[in-house]
Parts: C-alpha cells; sequence; structure tokens
C-alpha cells in the first residue's frame, strides 16, 4: 500500500513557467511534510517543508500548498530555472516517527532553457 | 560544518557475499536512519538509530542489521547478498527529538550484486 502518491512522474516546463509536483496521503497520522530535492550521483537535500497546521508555506521560489482535508500537498516552483532540473520528491512522517520518511515515488523535472 | 559522510561509494559484491556500510552523521546529531534507493521501489525506510538503540524499523527482511555507536557513527550490514539487494543506499542525520525532524543525506553508497 503506498501511502504517499505523487504526480506526475515526469515533468517537463520551460524557463520562466511554473512547475507542480502533486502528492496525496491517506494516513492522517501525518504531521510533517517535507519536498526534496535530488541531483544525480548526490542524496536528497531537504528544499521545503510544512506542517498540518498551515495551509501554504513560501521560500524563495518554491511555495508548499496544503489541504488538510484533501489529504494533499503540492509544490510550485515560480520562475523555473535549468538548474532546477532535478528529481523532487515529497514525503510524510508521524509525530516520534521523524526518522522514518513515507516518500512519493519521485518527480523528474527538466527546465528547457 | 561537514555533512554526513557514507563509505564507500561504490561497491561491488557476488551473490552470497556480505556486506557493511559506514555512516558518521553532522556532528551533534544523534539520530542516523538508512534508506534503500531503487528505480523500481524510491526510497524505502530500513531503519532508525538514536543514542545506539534501534527505534524505528522498516519492512526489511532480518538479512539487513545495522547499529550505533557512542559517537552516533552508524553501520548497516546486510547478509547473503541476493541480486536484489542491489541498491543506493542512503544514510540521513538529525537531532532526532522531537519536533527536529530535518532528515540531512549522505550521497549514499552504491551497491552493485553480481
Amino acid at each position: 500500500q503506498q501511502q504517499v502518491k505523487q504526480s506526475p512522474q515526469s515533468l517537463i516546463v520551460q524557463k520562466g513557467g511554473i512547475s507542480i509536483i502533486n502528492c496525496a496521503y491517506e494516513n492522517t497520522a501525518f504531521d510533517y511534510f517535507p519536498w526534496y530535492q535530488q541531483f544525480p550521483g548526490k542524496g536528497p537535500a531537504l528544499l521545503i517543508a510544512i506542517r498540518p497546521d498551515v495551509s501554504e508555506k513560501k521560500e524563495g521560489r518554491f511555495t508548499i500548498s496544503f489541504n488538510k482535508s484533501a489529504k494533499q500537498f503540492s509544490l510550485h516552483i515560480m520562475d523555473s530555472q535549468p538548474g532546477d532540473s532535478a528529481t523532487y520528491f515529497c514525503a510524510a512522517s508521524k509525530r516520534g516517527s521523524q526518522g522514518n520518511l513515507i516518500f512519493g515515488k519521485g518527480t523528474k523535472l527538466s527546465v528547457k532553457p | 560544518k561537514a555533512g554526513v559522510t557514507q563509505t564507500p561509494r561504490y561497491l561491488i559484491k557476488t551473490r552470497g557475499q556480505q556486506v557493511t556500510l559506514s555512516c558518521s552523521p553532522i556532528s551533534g546529531h544523534r539520530s542516523v536512519s538508512w534508506y534503500q534507493q531503487t528505480p523500481g521501489q524510491g526510497l524505502q525506510f530500513l531503519f532508525e538509530y538514536f543514542s545506539e538503540t534501534q527505534r524505528n524499523k522498516g519492512n526489511f527482511p532480518g538479512r539487513f542489521s545495522g547499529r550505533q555507536f557512542s559517537n552516533s557513527r552508524s553501520e548497516m550490514n546486510v547478509s547473503t547478498l541476493e541480486l536484489g539487494d542491489s541498491a543506493l543506499y542512503l544514510c540521513a542525520s538529525s537531532l532526532g527529538t522531537a519536533g527536529a525532524n530535518v532528515l540531512t543525506f549522505g550521497a549514499g553508497s552504491r551497491l552493485t550484486v553480481l
């Protein structure tokens, strides 16, 4: 049973455009929702994270939108740049299990110049 | 500030052998988590250690084991290797205390089983 479902699997966006990646979860015990960015040959790196008491969080060009009732959250990358080309993972964890992140399958983003 | 260091970065083993991977966390971090990353299954949680005790465990067979030392460094071991164990093994460290969720990952150890 896949607890965190991520879509799309791949995404091609023009430079300057908006990249949107969506995730849905099932377990209402999740209380922490991070997004990680991974470049080839590197480990995942935390991009931005949100808790369910907030509906939106923005850091620079990256925004998380969170819909608790729909059990969905999404990552928006504004003004996408070729350097943003990477694989993005959404994840979730439960209180008391912060070392145990449940990851989505990932979205490979390509930003075309 | 040094990041999470994993060794070795690459290794090749044959079926039936065993392997030990090492992880040095960020200084001050007491929690170390291990993940397996494959193209088919994605990132899957193996186990988490905090203050030398296994705190959480994922759904992997007993061939996968780990331990943590008093300096927070951790090792994971896979015995009787199978072809399907070929993967990138990632270690992540964090403070490990309540509310301190930020995991910092290392670059991983890429294991190939022939």
